[in-house]
């Protein structure tokens, strides 16, 4: 699992309130990302992390923002959480694959149902 | 955008045979290509990977070949067993350029005994 774990792995919340949802790594990776997954496409990318305090948007980044103080956290906030954003948030890291390649490995999880 | 392109289907292969998923993508600029396992409620796992200098790359029981020509690669699973039930998706990029990974839809593999 690349050392990712990521909080809270299920939330419920409601239409307007913020929620942030954290992922931790232990192995000192310098790139980080955040993914929604939702029926019919394939993994989206939101935000990604370049190291601590660099960070740029992807591919589907209206409504989130994200924060990275230290290494190992890289966080996801729902400023105002809206229904279309329920979904299956994945975080992921990449390390070099054999030297040549970063390849990207996913943490468990978060999936988010907004009322 | 180019993007991946990989059907939905669900493959049911009973155990013992060998599965074949395919995948198509677009972008001819892609140079890196990875599939991908997702066990439900599971995050993505990396299976194999392929670069675009080979025509064939082999793993534990799994095999990854490519066809530039078309623009389309596959995943031989070997021997299929229970544990291999699951959604598996390609994955493209560019190599030097981590953020910049593609993803498809996913094929549901179905093992029945």
């Amino acid at each position: 699992d690349a050392g990712i774990t990521q909080s809270p792995r299920h939330k419920v919340t409601e239409t307007g309130t913020p929620v942030t949802l954290r992922c931790h790594q232990t192995e000192n990776h310098r790139y980080m990302y955040w993914y929604r997954q939702d029926p019919g496409h394939g993994l989206r990318l939101i935000h990604y992390s370049y190291g601590v305090k660099d960070t740029d948007k992807g591919e589907v980044s209206d409504g989130y923002s994200v924060s990275r103080s230290k290494t190992e956290d890289f966080l996801l906030t729902l400023e105002s959480a809206t229904s279309s954003q329920t979904s299956v948030y994945f975080c992921a890291i990449s390390e070099l694959n054999k030297g040549w390649q970063e390849t990207q490995y996913f943490g468990p999880g978060t999936r988010l149902l907004v009322l | 955008g180019e993007s991946v392109g990989l059907h939905l289907p669900t493959l049911s292969v009973q155990e013992g045979d060998n599965s074949i998923i395919n995948c198509a993508y677009s972008n001819s600029a892609s140079d890196y290509f990875i599939w991908y396992k997702q066990e439900s409620g599971k995050g993505p796992q990396f299976i194999i990977d392929i670069r675009s200098n080979m025509d064939k790359r082999q793993g534990q029981r799994v095999t990854v070949l490519l066809n530039k020509t078309v623009k389309h690669l596959s995943l031989q699973i070997a021997a299929t067993q229970p544990g291999d039930s699951a959604v598996y998706f390609c994955a493209e990029n560019i190599i030097g350029t981590a953020s910049k990974l593609t993803f498809g839809t996913g094929t549901r593999l179905q093992v029945t005994l």
